[in-house]
């Protein structure tokens, strides 16, 4: 059964550093790796979608790799601003053996940036 | 610029009781999706509908019905509630089921089962 794990569980940083969120997931044969921001008391904005054919995606100031050998899943946020604290969490598509967009998440890391 | 909207935004029941669940989009998507948020648990799938007229189950589906209305709308419904119940439930749709289609999700349902 696919397990996703996210460590740290929460992280705290000053702004303007760059940081690194990590995601492991124990079954590598995955679609793809969607990685999401939730705000408090919201619902969860999609931020990057790597297939597993790629090895990573870019949008703006976010970076996310994807390893499937490994299992590992990095979402790189660059000259961090205190608008990015929020949750985020990643998800993998296809722990159910297919290509069907039923997601598998892991519990999210709590990311607060400093002023 | 509605995207996935989900009602009521909170609701507190008694053990026993019945409610659904609304949701709707206007993004003219194919699939929708019901998932369960607990702490520490990270969110489970319930139910989805690759597409109109057809629903099956996800993850944690015990204790829950769905009905895909038609294309726009999607509700879940407990018939009788109980305090394992008690999460926050997203709704969530995609322009396909499969392939590379982002989730977009509604801002969530509330739900406290005395």
């Amino acid at each position: 059964k696919q397990e996703v794990t996210q460590i740290p569980a929460a992280l705290s940083v000053p702004e303007g550093e760059n940081l690194v969120l990590n995601c492991s997931f124990t079954d590598s044969a995955i679609y793809n790796l969607q990685w999401f921001r939730q705000d408090p008391g919201k619902g969860l904005t999609s931020l990057l979608l790597i297939q597993s054919s790629q090895r990573e995606q870019t949008s703006g100031r976010l970076n996310a790799s994807l390893d499937k050998s490994s299992g590992r899943s990095t979402l790189y946020i660059a000259a961090s601003q205190p608008g990015d604290s929020a949750t985020y969490l990643c998800a993998v598509n296809g722990g159910y053996g297919g290509a069907t967009n039923k997601l598998i998440f892991g519990t999210g890391t709590l990311l607060a940036v400093q002023p | 610029n509605a995207g996935v909207t989900q009602t009521p935004k909170f609701q507190v029941l008694k053990t026993g009781q019945s409610m659904t669940l609304q949701c709707a989009q206007d993004m003219n998507h194919n699939s929708m999706y019901w998932y369960r948020q607990d702490p520490g648990m990270g969110l489970r799938l319930i139910y989805y509908s690759a597409s109109e007229g057809t629903t099956d189950k996800g993850e944690v589906p015990n204790g829950y019905n769905v009905s895909r209305l038609n294309k726009r709308e999607f509700s879940l419904r407990l018939e009788s509630a109980a305090p394992s119940q008690t999460s926050v439930y997203f709704c969530a749709s995609s322009l396909y089921s499969g392939g590379n289609s982002p989730l977009h999700f509604g801002n969530g349902t509330r739900l406290t089962v005395t």
